[in-house]
């Protein structure tokens, strides 16, 4: 059974950083993309990173470019954000998801979701 | 950025409705769109992919199609466990992106 566990999450003040970390087991990790999406109170789904199977590529959001760094260790099945310069629009729930393609191999999707860890910025 | 509108935000139905929900994106992307339910609490659930394939496990209720760059979800006879909300997610070019998602009430 494929499982994605976030951790993490907390209360952290404007300018401070955090770590989130994403467990994963049931599948062989390093066979996929990985990928972070936020979720604000109330809000819609955002798309934050994603980091290519052997970790030389990544992407991000230009919300969160230059502050925040996706990274894994395929060693220990386990997918990172390191997340510096929080504000309070950075306050939401962080899902990790992996990244999937359809049978041709050409249309991707995110086909797992971890629970999901909540992030709030506040003094 | 590509955008993602999605179309109703909200509509209310009766158990054994046929419902439709409609994305549109501001260019073309081909069959590179997703649907995903989520319920209150909950995390996202894959429920279509590359526009009309059916993710395994989910029910055959669910459809999707694509006729330019509009997409639609049908749920054919709709269920109580299916009142939440529905979101679709283009994975055609950096950075994905969501629409902003159509709750699904109790009517």
């Amino acid at each position: 059974e494929v499982q994605l566990v976030e951790s993490g999450g907390g209360l952290v003040q404007p300018g401070g950083s955090l770590r989130l970390s994403c467990a994963d087991s049931g599948f062989t990790f390093s066979n996929y993309w990985m990928h972070w999406v936020r979720q604000a109170p109330g809000k819609g789904l955002v798309w934050v990173s994603r980091i290519h199977k052997n970790g030389d590529r990544t992407n991000y959001a230009d919300s969160v470019k230059g502050r925040f760094t996706i990274s894994r260790d395929n060693a220990k099945n386990t997918l990172y954000l390191q997340m510096n310069s929080l504000s309070a629009e950075d306050t939401a729930v962080y899902y990790c998801a992996r990244g999937n393609y359809d049978s041709s191999g050409t249309y991707g999707n995110l086909d797992f979701w971890g629970q999901g860890t909540l992030v709030t910025v506040s003094s | 950025d590509i955008q993602m509108t999605q179309s109703p935000p909200s509509l209310s139905a009766s158990v054994g409705d046929r419902v439709t929900i409609t994305c549109r994106a501001s260019q073309s992307i081909s069959s590179f769109l997703n649907w995903y339910q989520q319920k209150p609490g909950r995390a996202p659930n894959l429920l279509i992919y590359a526009a009309s394939s059916l993710q395994s496990g989910v029910p055959s209720r669910f459809s999707g199609s694509a006729s330019g760059a509009d997409f639609t979800l049908t749920i054919s006879s709709l269920q109580p466990e299916d009142f939440a909300t529905y979101y679709c997610q283009q994975s055609y070019s950096i950075p994905w992106t969501f629409g902003q998602g159509t709750k699904v009430e109790i009517k």
